[in-house]
């Protein structure tokens, strides 16, 4: 079964840094593109940026370019969604998602970490 | 602000056919892809490309483009299927970035 497993929910405080991640399996992780995907509380989905992880070619929407850091670690199929000082404004449901070869649409779906920023 | 717009809610008799859209210019160029997201789940890709359904998406759903509008229609709409909706695609950029739409609220009355 293709699917894409994310880390569990988090609680931090403003100004603390973390990482969450998103294992894929049940297919070639290196030959398709994985993209972060925010959702606010009531909010709509905001498309964060991909990372293909066969070379880490890594592109940011500009709402969040410099603001999170995605990567990837092929050896262990997964990828990461990063934050070096975490604001209130951080708090939202991140899911991890595949890309579909050839066409920009996302057919998988990770389960979502809820990350949660209060003081 | 997104550059993707969609009517931020539509209603639907049951059984009858409602068309969900999304313009932008950025689709005068690109398809775009929908997905479902009912409350407390992840969303769900319905429709990508031309008119391309995943596997265990009902033949109720279909796209359609024109111009810079592309459009969900659910022909014989469900209960089931009252959720929210949104539409992606790259942006206008066309540089591998992408984006979603604002998202529209479907009622199934």
């Amino acid at each position: 079964e293709v699917q894409l497993v994310q880390s569990g929910a988090e609680v931090k405080k403003p100004g603390e840094s973390l990482k969450i991640s998103c294992k894929g399996s049940g297919y070639s992780f290196t030959s398709y593109w994985i993209g972060w995907v925010r959702q606010m509380p009531g909010k709509g989905l905001e498309w964060m940026g991909i990372i293909y992880p066969g070379d880490s070619d890594t592109r940011y929407s500009p709402s969040f370019q410099g603001q999170v850091t995605i990567s990837a670690d092929k050896s262990i199929s997964t990828a990461y969604l990063q934050w070096s000082s975490l604001k209130a404004s951080d708090t939202a449901m991140y899911y991890c998602v595949r890309v579909v070869a050839g066409h920009d649409a996302f057919d998988i779906w990770g389960q979502g970490t809820m990350v949660t920023v209060s003081s | 602000s997104s550059e993707l717009t969609q009517d931020p809610a539509v209603s639907v008799a049951l059984g009858q056919t409602v068309r969900i859209t999304c313009q932008g210019d950025s689709l005068r160029s690109y398809y775009a892809s929908w997905y479902q997201q009912k409350p407390g789940q992840a969303p769900v890709l319905v429709i990508y490309g031309k008119n391309n359904r995943p596997s265990g998406i009902p033949d109720r759903f279909s796209g359609s483009s024109s111009g810079n509008t592309a459009s969900l229609t659910i022909t014989g709409a469900q209960a089931e299927d009252e959720a929210d909706y949104y539409c992606n695609s790259r942006d206008s950029s066309g540089n591998h970035l992408m984006v979603f739409g604002g998202g529209t609220k479907l009622t199934v009355l």
